[in-house]
């Protein structure tokens, strides 16, 4: 059983739309992370929230952390081809060393 | 600065075989990790370490082993090595227990 549970899997989108992507668990996590990632890279951070309820904005892209800390979300406003990719939330649990990803959403945004 | 390097690019063994997967980084962090990657999926954490001499297991650490002789290097070693094994290899380097810096994997195949 995964402990970080992403949702949607995949989401294929015309230019322009927004779109959410969520991030939820049974577990509280003391911080979450955002990565996105691209075909045939490694995963690059984008974005950690680490307080209950906090909403960190990056450009187009809003990130929340909920307030019990066990979900996130992910929007993108007005999506463009380059937000294309895969993106993975991850967090650290037992100890701050031991990092768990979720299985990702994969986003493709149409011309 | 190259960041974290990963050799090699691609690999393709025959059940059995055993081989090492190097991986460096050269911003002097002392935390680093060892994920695997499989088609669709997102990263599980095979081993890590906190600094030169000292590793833990991860989520999935059965089938390797590692070694942290230097705050620079963390080589992954798989003997015998199964189907099962097949996937994309990312190491991570990180100053502290947040944001992570990936390579850009070793993506294997075994035979």
């Amino acid at each position: 059983t995964q402990l970080l549970e992403q949702s949607p899997q995949f989401l294929s989108i015309q230019e322009g739309e927004n779109l959410t992507v969520y991030c939820n668990s049974s577990s509280v996590f003391s911080s979450l992370q955002w990565y996105r990632q691209e075909p045939g890279e490694g995963p690059v951070l984008l974005v950690t929230v680490v307080t209950g309820g906090e909403v960190k904005k990056l450009k187009r892209l809003t990130f929340q952390f909920g307030d019990a800390r066990k979900d996130s979300s992910l929007h993108i406003t007005a999506a463009q081809p380059g937000d294309t990719g895969l993106y993975l939330c991850a967090g650290p649990k037992y100890n701050f060393n031991k990092f768990y990803f979720g299985s990702g959403t994969k986003l493709n945004v149409k011309p | 600065n190259a960041g974290v390097t990963q050799t090699p690019k691609f690999r393709i063994l025959k059940i059995g075989q055993s081989m090492t997967l190097q991986c460096a980084q050269d911003m002097n962090h002392n935390y680093m990790y060892w994920y695997r990657q499989d088609p669709g999926m997102g990263l599980k954490l095979i081993y890590y370490s906190v600094g030169a001499g000292i590793t833990d297991k991860g989520e999935v650490p059965n089938g390797y082993n590692v070694s942290r002789s230097t705050t620079e290097d963390f080589p992954l070693r798989l003997e015998l090595a199964a189907p099962s094994q097949t996937s994309v290899y990312f190491c991570a380097s990180s100053p502290g227990s947040d944001t992570q810096y990936f390579g850009p994997g070793t993506r294997l195949t075994v035979l």
